[in-house]
């Protein structure tokens, strides 16, 4: 009940495409759903995070997709740039439980241009 | 400002020994959690703390062991090294005085158990 399930393991995007990763929960008493995004060599860094009052929040080219009853969340990179070529990881938290990130099994993800 | 500053970078270890890894958070953070990363795990919390005491913790055996300091810096200590151990350990900082803080990570200490 506390595992949350990413998919795909890796995908395939062509330069100015859209890339979507999913994750999935089972743990309702999560209320905290971040994405972080890893290169090579560096720790993850936070790209944009929501929690289940909102169906969806969108910074820049990224966007969280939230669907509650279904218990599912999305990332959607618009305009899918090589530089975006990296590891996608969600995660989910409960607030009592402070810094522990439930995180998913990462999405390697490569844009060709 | 100074990012969350890892060392060492790489650790070589054989089995039975320990091991600890330092982490010193960003300037004004009070919190620091440690992560292990591997292939097939992935990404596990190992402990949170916070104004010197442990204030969450994993799901790792008693061998995984950490302190944090008057100044905010942690240690993160390994006893008995397994092979299992081998993977790259993330440290990770935020201020600490709200739930589901942004965490800014280090860049990990790389260890090896041979």
């Amino acid at each position: 009940q506390q595992q949350v399930k990413q998919s795909p393991q890796s995908l395939i995007v062509q330069k100015g495409g859209i890339s979507i990763i999913n994750c999935a929960y089972e743990n309702t008493a999560f209320d905290y759903f971040p994405w972080y995004q890893q290169f090579p060599g560096k720790g993850p860094a936070l790209l944009i995070a929501i929690r289940p009052d909102v169906s969806e929040k969108k910074e820049g080219r990224f966007t969280i997709s939230f669907n509650k009853s279904a218990k599912q969340f999305s990332l959607h990179i618009m305009d899918s740039q090589p530089g975006d070529s990296a590891t996608y990881f969600c995660a989910a938290s409960i607030g009592q439980a402070g810094t522990a990130l439930i995180f998913g099994k990462g999405t390697t993800l490569s844009v060709s241009s | 400002k100074a990012g969350v500053t890892q060392t060492p970078r790489y650790l070589i270890k054989t089995r039975g020994q320990q091991v600890t890894l330092s982490c010193s958070p960003i300037s004004g953070h009070r919190s620091v959690s440690w992560y292990q990363q591997t292939p097939g795990q992935g990404l596990q919390f190992l402990f949170e703390y916070f104004s010197e005491t442990q204030r969450n913790k994993g799901n790792f055996p008693g061998r995984f062991s950490g302190r944090q300091f008057s100044n905010s810096r942690s240690e993160m200590n390994v006893s008995t090294l397994e092979l299992g151990d081998s993977a790259l350990y993330l440290c990770a900082s935020s201020l600490g005085s709200a739930t589901n803080e942004k965490l800014f990570f280090g860049s990990g200490t790389q260890l090896s158990v041979l």
